[in-house]
């Protein structure tokens, strides 16, 4: 069966520190992976989206990248963090559009 | 951008109430659907996947149905229980909607 495991779970980090989050996917192959945020009061954002290692696209400008090195890794990085950076940090994965996301427990990131 | 749509915004009923709520989405190009279940400290949980006009999906007390002439989706929920409190959320092509947070009190 698929398995998805997204860490660490929660995460307090200065402002101007470097973040990573890491998210894996295990039981299948070349899934699609999504990066999304909900910050306070608000829905879940999408910021990044992969089909395929090494092709990621963005859905909104700001200070955070993320990279696909393996076919079931998907990493969330940015250089410097800002304060409007906190939120809550989910990674999914589906087989398509068509189909549902199995997503992660979730990163709760505070940047202070 | 795809504008999802979703009401009310939270929703706070008794227990063994029934309740609904609405998913609204433009009405060209649709896809599918999806309807998930987010409890607080927990990640959101599928609940139904609805690709045709008319569509309706059932899953216990909890049933969904879609128009997509119309772009809206509504789920039901059938004598509300305090397990059922959370919000639900429904996504269209990447795009989710903010919920509708619902409370049972027992």
């Amino acid at each position: 069966s698929q398995t998805i495991h997204q860490w660490p779970a929660t995460l307090v980090q200065p402002v101007g520190s470097p973040l990573s989050l890491e998210c894996t996917v295990e039981g299948t192959s070349n899934p699609n992976l999504y990066w999304y945020r909900q910050a306070a009061g608000r829905g879940l954002q999408l910021l990044f989206y992969s089909v395929g290692i090494g092709q990621i696209s963005s859905e909104v400008p700001q200070n955070l990248s993320a990279s696909r090195p393996q076919d079931r890794q998907f990493i969330l990085s940015s250089k410097k963090l800002l304060l409007s950076d906190s939120g809550f940090y989910l990674c999914a994965w589906s087989v398509g559009p068509a189909y549902g996301y199995t997503f992660g427990s979730g990163t709760r990131l505070t940047v202070v | 951008i795809l504008n999802v749509e979703q009401s009310p915004q939270s929703l706070h009923v008794q227990e063994g109430d029934s309740t609904n709520f609405t998913c609204s989405f433009p009405s060209s190009n649709f896809y599918a659907l999806h309807w998930y279940r987010w409890e607080t400290a927990k990640s959101p949980e599928a609940l139904f996947v609805m690709t045709l006009n008319g569509d309706e999906k059932k899953k216990g007390r909890i049933s969904a149905t879609l128009n997509t002439k119309e772009g809206y989706s509504y789920l039901y929920i059938k004598g509300s229980q305090p397990e059922d409190s959370a919000t639900y959320l429904c996504a269209l092509k990447l795009i989710f909607g903010t919920g509708t947070r619902l409370q049972v009190f027992p």
